[in-house]
């Protein structure tokens, strides 16, 4: 089954620092990749997403994605973290039906003054 | 606003009780999807209807019904409403290809059984 895991049920960094919330995944075939954001008492917003090209993909609000097929990675990064960025992030991945995503359990960011 | 809206926003329900979540898109899209998310699992998907008429179960079916009314409404019911279908609901539509270019979301239901 297609599958994503987050590592981090948590990362805390520093506002102005580097972030990046993990993602591995295991599919077979070529892995369709998303990360999602969601704000308290919000839905899910869609930051970005890998179908196939360049393994870095760049997304919504600065964020970005590399792509890493040997290591089956697709971790979310910004260079520079705000306390706005302060969510919930979800990766996940195309499910076997070709229409449902399969999502991670989440990691909650929080970025500090 | 084109989104995907949810009705209602809230909802505490007696055990036993039953109710109708509703979703509608205006995106003309044609997937649309029920998951629940908890706290520590993520978001499991609960039923999705690739195209009208069409619906199949995903990860965690049971206790729930569904009905592709038309094109733009994807309705969840709940026929005996159990504790353990305390959470919170999304409802989320996709357009021609299913997943390819991701979902959109709406904003919700929050659902306690009581």
């Amino acid at each position: 089954a297609q599958s994503v895991a987050q590592p981090e049920d948590q990362v805390n960094v520093a506002e102005g620092n580097p972030l990046t919330v993990k993602c591995t995944y295991s599919v077979s075939g070529n892995p369709y990749l998303f990360w999602y954001v969601q704000y308290p008492n919000r839905g899910l917003q869609f930051l970005l997403k890998y179908i196939t090209g360049d393994n870095l993909v760049k997304g919504s609000y600065g964020f970005e994605a590399e792509f890493n097929k040997s290591q089956t990675s697709f971790h979310l990064k910004k260079p520079s973290a705000l306390v706005s960025d302060s969510a919930l992030y979800f990766c996940a991945v195309r499910g076997n039906s070709g229409y449902a995503l399969n999502f991670g359990k989440g990691t909650s960011l929080l970025v500090t003054p | 606003n084109a989104g995907v809206t949810q009705t209602p926003k809230f909802q505490v329900l007696k055990t036993g009780q039953s109710m109708t979540l509703q979703c509608a898109q205006d995106m003309n899209h044609n997937s649309m999807y029920w998951y629940r998310q908890d706290p520590g699992m993520g978001l499991r998907l609960i039923y999705y209807s690739a195209s009208e008429g069409t619906t199949d179960k995903g990860e965690v079916p049971n206790g729930y019904n569904v009905s592709r009314l038309n094109k733009r409404e994807f309705s969840l019911r709940l026929e005996s409403a159990a504790p353990s279908q305390t959470s919170v609901y999304f409802c989320a539509s996709s357009g021609r290809g299913g997943s390819y270019y991701g979902y959109t979301f709406g904003s919700g239901t929050r659902l306690t059984v009581v």
